[in-house]
């Protein structure tokens, strides 16, 4: 059965510094990788994804994860982050045997400060 | 882009009511699905329906929950006696199943059970 670990539930980070938010997940086949953020009362936005090919993957806003296959990790990254990066950031993975149900983590709350 | 709608963006209900969340997903998909996120909670899996039947749900989706493709545009997601604890945003997803397997989601419906 497909799990999602999201190792810090919280990550505080000053402006313009990097960050790396940590994902690690199961899966009996091959998966496809995503993250989502979410914004305070508001829904779902795909930051990136990973389907097949490259394992570096780059997403919107500057970020980019590495899927991992060995270690069986997604970790999300962002080389300088800004105030408006705070928010909530779900990792997540579907596979054909699931039927292409997307598998979310627990969160990590990025939050920025100043 | 196309997209997934859901309708309304906000329900307000008295408990024991029912209600019917109700999403248009995109028009070639093939896979359809509904997640609930409790406030402060991670994304959870309710329910998925594929060729006008439901594939797999989980153990969330109670007798109360029920879903249907009246036509050949909507999918609804039917709760028959509304309890406080349903209070939660309710996402719908779809999926194409062509070499992007890729969920899209809509905005979401919050439902507020009082």
């Amino acid at each position: 059965a497909q799990s999602v670990t999201q190792l810090d539930s919280q990550v505080p980070v000053f402006e313009e510094a990097p960050v790396e938010l940590r994902c690690n997940y199961s899966s009996s086949v091959s998966v496809y990788l995503f993250w989502y953020v979410q914004y305070p009362n508001q829904g779902l936005q795909l930051l990136l994804k990973y389907l097949s090919g490259s394992t570096l993957v780059k997403g919107i806003n500057g970020f980019e994860a590495e899927f991992n296959k060995s270690q069986t990790s997604f970790h999300l990254r962002k080389p300088s982050v800004h105030i408006s990066d705070t928010a909530e950031y779900f990792c997540a993975v579907s596979d054909r045997a699931g039927g292409f149900k997307t598998i979310f983590g627990a969160g990590t709350r990025l939050f920025v400060k100043a | 882009e196309p997209e997934v709608t859901q309708t309304p963006s906000h329900q307000v209900t008295q408990m024991g009511q029912e209600v019917i969340l109700r999403c248009v997903p995109i028009s070639n998909h093939l896979y359809f699905y509904w997640y609930r996120q409790i406030l402060g909670q991670k994304v959870e899996f309710l329910v998925s329906f594929y060729n006008n039947e439901i594939s797999e749900k989980s153990e969330i989706f109670d007798d109360q929950f029920s879903v249907e493709r009246p036509d050949g545009s909507n999918f609804t997601l039917k709760i028959r006696s509304t309890k406080l604890e349903d209070s939660a945003m309710y996402f719908c997803a779809s999926i194409a199943l062509t070499a992007n397997t890729e969920a899209f989601f809509g905005q979401g419906t919050r439902l507020t059970v009082v």
